[in-house]
């Protein structure tokens, strides 16, 4: 059973480009949230979503910021026009339908804006 | 918001030595996670703790939720160099977890 999986692993944006960050879960996992996590500090939410659904957003910057997990393919976390401020450690988490399960953690995106 | 706080935020520590690291957080839950990260990698999970005088132990590594005193512990016995990474706590906020700031842990010989 393979983890979740992220990618790109690393990527490396111009000022006023957009990033596109994917995210596929566990297999039989329907809950996916991503985290972002600036150097030196813990993650912080940004959105949690199941399958065509955003069930709470509350962590999102309200620009430029947005994401999707449509019902076939991965979840997309997608950043446009980026600035260095975003440059940052995005990291998707998935967990099955079932709660109190933690939350399993991929091996990251590592955005870098030039 | 719920905040979570960790302490120390650094600790350094000799081979064999014993240390704990606290996780206080600010408001009821009844579910806390533990979480280690080497440098440049991913979050490992180590321990869910599910209701109040919950105790985990995995190795050197055990865990422990008081959630009448909003607090977890992750008690390190006889440390090795093995373990030096960064420790998260997280608190189950319903619709997401809240994570503290880290405790880095470096274990030296």
């Amino acid at each position: 059973n393979a983890g979740v999986m992220q990618n790109p692993r690393h990527l490396v944006r111009r000022r006023g480009q957009e990033a596109r960050l994917r995210c596929s879960p566990m297999k039989g996992h329907s809950h996916v949230y991503w985290y972002r996590q600036l150097p030196e500090e813990g993650l912080k939410f940004m959105v949690y979503l199941q399958k065509e659904n955003i069930i709470d957003e509350s962590g999102m910057p309200k620009e430029r910021f947005s994401a999707e997990f449509p019902k076939e393919g991965p979840s997309i976390l997608r950043i446009q026009q980026v600035v260095r401020g975003d440059s940052a450690a995005y990291f998707c988490a998935s967990s099955p339908p079932v709660t109190q399960e933690t939350q399993y953690f991929g091996p990251g995106t590592r955005l870098l804006v030039l | 918001e719920l905040k979570v706080e960790q302490n120390p935020l650094f600790l350094s520590m000799q081979e064999g030595k014993n240390y704990t690291i606290y996780c206080n957080y600010s408001t009821t839950s009844d579910r806390l996670y533990w979480y280690r990260q080497d440098p440049g990698k991913s979050l490992e999970s180590l321990f869910v703790l599910l209701s109040n005088g919950a105790v985990k132990q995995e190795g050197r590594l055990m865990a422990s939720l008081d959630t009448k005193a909003r607090l977890s512990t992750l008690h390190i016995t006889a440390a090795v160099h093995d373990l030096s990474a960064t420790y998260f706590c997280a608190v189950d906020g319903g619709n997401q977890f809240y994570f503290g700031t880290g405790t880095s842990l470096t274990v030296i010989p």
